[in-house]
């Protein structure tokens, strides 16, 4: 019954490493989105994409990047992992117009030292 | 000032209470989301709506968009309704949720 997988729950790096962090939907969904959640923030849009190859920023976009080059896999990328970066990342999934019907990724917990 | 705000942040009671957590937003919605969130991460729908009430068992959910305002009620809470729960809107024209900062609830035994 697994639909939205991410690569890792729980992830140690060092400041300036690049980070990739992997995101599978088996739903056939158009559009997919990583979000980060902070305590007393909540959770925060940092990129999507409603297709394959396309890729609009969210709201935190800065020194994050992210590739969609097949339907079901959305990856967000650190470029230079950084200590304010250290953070619940989510990826999320749903078919075009359908939010009631929105599907999460367990998470991925990153700590950057 | 977010564009949506939930209340409390923390919520502690004991089992068997009635529970209640709001949200107010600020922005013109198309339609508002409550979520739930347990230790560990993952994230579920519990009801979309974009008027009047909608009930699931013992949770049920309103919302006045006059007022700009949605209510979360728990009926009959039970140790395992422990979550951090979570309301988010979808921003009219702009197909993107906002996200409340989220309440975290502990019914105690």
């Amino acid at each position: 019954d697994v639909k939205v997988t991410q690569s890792s729950r729980y992830l140690v790096k060092r400041t300036g490493e690049k980070v990739f962090l992997e995101c599978v939907q088996d739903m056939d969904h158009e559009n997919m989105f990583w979000y980060r959640q902070d305590p007393g923030l909540g959770l925060r849009l940092i990129y999507f994409s409603y297709d394959v190859k396309m890729k609009e920023k969210g709201d935190i976009p800065e020194g994050y990047s992210v590739s969609r080059e097949k339907k079901e896999r959305f990856s967000l990328i650190l470029e230079s992992a950084s200590t304010n970066q250290t953070s619940m990342y989510l990826c999320a999934s749903i078919r075009t117009g359908f939010w009631y019907e929105q599907y999460f990724g367990p998470g991925t917990r990153l700590t950057v030292t | 000032k977010n564009e949506v705000e939930q209340s409390p942040q923390n919520l502690t009671a004991q089992e068997g209470e009635f529970i209640t957590i709001n949200c107010s937003y600020s922005v013109g919605i198309s339609a508002l989301h409550w979520l739930q969130q347990h230790p560990g991460g993952g994230i579920v729908s519990l009801f979309m709506l974009s008027s009047g009430k909608k009930k699931h068992g013992r949770l049920i959910a309103t919302i006045n968009i006059q007022e700009k305002h949605s209510s979360l009620h728990i009926t009959a809470s039970h140790p395992r309704d422990s979550a951090v729960y979570i309301c988010a809107v979808i921003i009219q024209g702009a197909q993107k949720l906002v996200f409340g900062q989220g309440t975290r609830l502990t019914i105690n035994p």
